[in-house]
């Protein structure tokens, strides 16, 4: 079974903090993701990957950027945690393979709180 | 703009009727299209998926359609056990975006025993 692990559950972090959230995932995906997901909004993309050291703006990226250094591994950086980041963040992973190419799996989440 | 929308927040059914979940996009180049089920404190987890080139796609009790001229996929569920209470959320990609998705903004499904 394919594993993507965060970090952590939840997070309590104050305004202007920097924020790491990390996620390692077992398969050697080549394609990482982060989203947020919230009230009536659904999950929105933030940023993927699709190699080591790339990187990409999904629709909302204003506020974090991203780092992945290794292939299992794709860490999400709020530079200056803010009260409308307060969400819950989920890491996914997809393989590039003809089988299965779409279907991402997705991470327990972390429920980040900003005060 | 929201290009994938679910424009039930809920649903109830009683076990072992037939759940009905919807979903329309905006998007004629979306090309694949992807169920996906959530339950509390658990990430999504995959459930059915169907290509544009197919109208329906049947896992066990799960069924997808799509209807291109309408931009409308739905999921069926039959017949409906308690278990399958969740949230589902639809997600769309167009081939030329690679693996990025747009999902929905999720069905809650609760299936009363």
């Amino acid at each position: 079974d394919v594993k993507v692990t965060q970090s952590s559950r939840y997070l309590v972090k104050r305004t202007g903090e920097k924020v790491f959230l990390e996620c390692v995932q077992d398969m050697d995906h080549e394609n990482m993701f982060w989203y947020r997901q919230d009230p009536g909004l659904g999950l929105r993309l933030i940023y993927f990957s699709y190699d080591v050291k790339m990187k990409e703006k999904g629709d909302i990226p204003e506020g974090y950027s991203v780092s992945r250094e290794k292939k299992e591994r794709f860490s999400l950086i709020l530079e200056s945690a803010s009260t409308n980041q307060t969400s819950m963040y989920l890491c996914a992973s997809a393989n590039l393979g003809a089988v299965a190419k779409n279907i991402q799996y997705f991470g327990a989440g972390t429920r980040l709180s900003v005060l | 703009d929201q290009q994938v929308k679910q424009n039930s927040p809920s649903l109830s059914v009683q076990e072992g009727r037939i759940s009905i979940l919807n979903c329309d996009y905006t998007n004629s180049m979306f090309d694949y299209f992807l169920w996906y089920k959530k339950y509390p404190a658990e990430g999504p987890t995959f459930l059915i998926s169907i290509s544009s080139i197919k109208d329906k796609n049947e896992d066990g009790r799960f069924t997808v359609f799509l209807n291109k001229s309408a931009k409308h996929l739905s999921l069926h569920i039959v017949p409906s056990q308690p278990g399958d209470s969740a949230v589902y959320f639809c997600a769309a990609s167009a081939g030329d975006t690679g693996n990025q998705f747009y999902f929905g903004t999720g069905t809650s499904l609760t299936v009363i025993p």
